[in-house]
């Protein structure tokens, strides 16, 4: 069945510094992909999403690429604040029957230290 | 306009004891969804609701989980007789309908049994 596959936390990084969490995905057909961000205490909140191959989603600084030949969706930032720490979780929205059932990663924990 | 309403937000139960969870979803919205997230884990979709028609709850485990979703708005999950391994945080989200990329979540109900 399809599956998200996203590196594991925690991630440390100091304010300013570059973001990649990487993200790869397993899916019969062509699936959405989708960065979803948990801040501590509330909801998931949709972060940003690509619908088709080459499609670059972006919000709030934070970039992804829809990767087809390498199956992949990294999230990036050129420079992270403390504000973003948070857990970041890769998705995707499969075809077909399952073109409504978010399937997620396990989630990155993103630590930014002033 | 207001998001995902989710009560109560935090609840602690003994096991064997019943416990239940509501959820109001954004105004128009006529998809609604239930997840459980465990620990360091990300959301797996247990029911999903068209008005008021549960049409995919294969990953709800009928023995001890109910859900309804009266009238096509709020809806309530039931856990009876709760087991320790309940422990986990269960998310509602909405859409505005099955084929939208975007669902909205609200902020969680964790629940700890003891």
């Amino acid at each position: 069945g399809d599956s998200v596959t996203q590196m594991e936390g925690p991630v440390t990084l100091s304010e300013e510094a570059f973001l990649t969490i990487n993200c790869t995905y397993t899916a019969t057909g062509y699936p959405s992909l989708f960065w979803y961000v948990q801040y501590p205490g509330e909801g998931l909140q949709l972060l940003l999403k690509a619908t088709k191959a080459d499609d670059k989603g972006s919000n709030k600084g934070f970039e992804a690429t829809y990767r087809k030949e390498t199956t992949s969706f990294h999230l990036e930032k050129g420079s992270v604040q403390v504000s973003d720490s948070a857990v970041y979780f890769c998705a995707l929205l499969g075809g077909g029957d399952s073109s409504y059932k978010l399937i997620f990663g396990s989630g990155t924990r993103l630590l930014v230290r002033p | 306009e207001a998001g995902v309403v989710q009560s109560p937000r935090y609840k602690i139960i003994e096991k064997k004891q019943p416990v239940a969870f509501w959820c109001n979803p954004i105004s128009g919205h006529n998809t609604l969804y239930w997840y459980l997230q465990n620990l360091g884990q990300g959301p797996e979709l247990l029911i999903r609701y068209e008005n008021e028609e549960a049409v995919d709850d294969s990953q709800l485990p009928k023995d001890r989980f109910s859900a309804e979703r009266l009238k096509g708005v709020d809806s309530t999950l039931k856990i009876q007789p709760a087991e320790l391994g309940d422990s986990a945080v269960y998310l509602c989200a909405s859409s505005l309908d099955g084929h939208s990329y975007e669902q909205y979540f609200g902020p969680g109900t964790r629940l700890t049994v003891t």
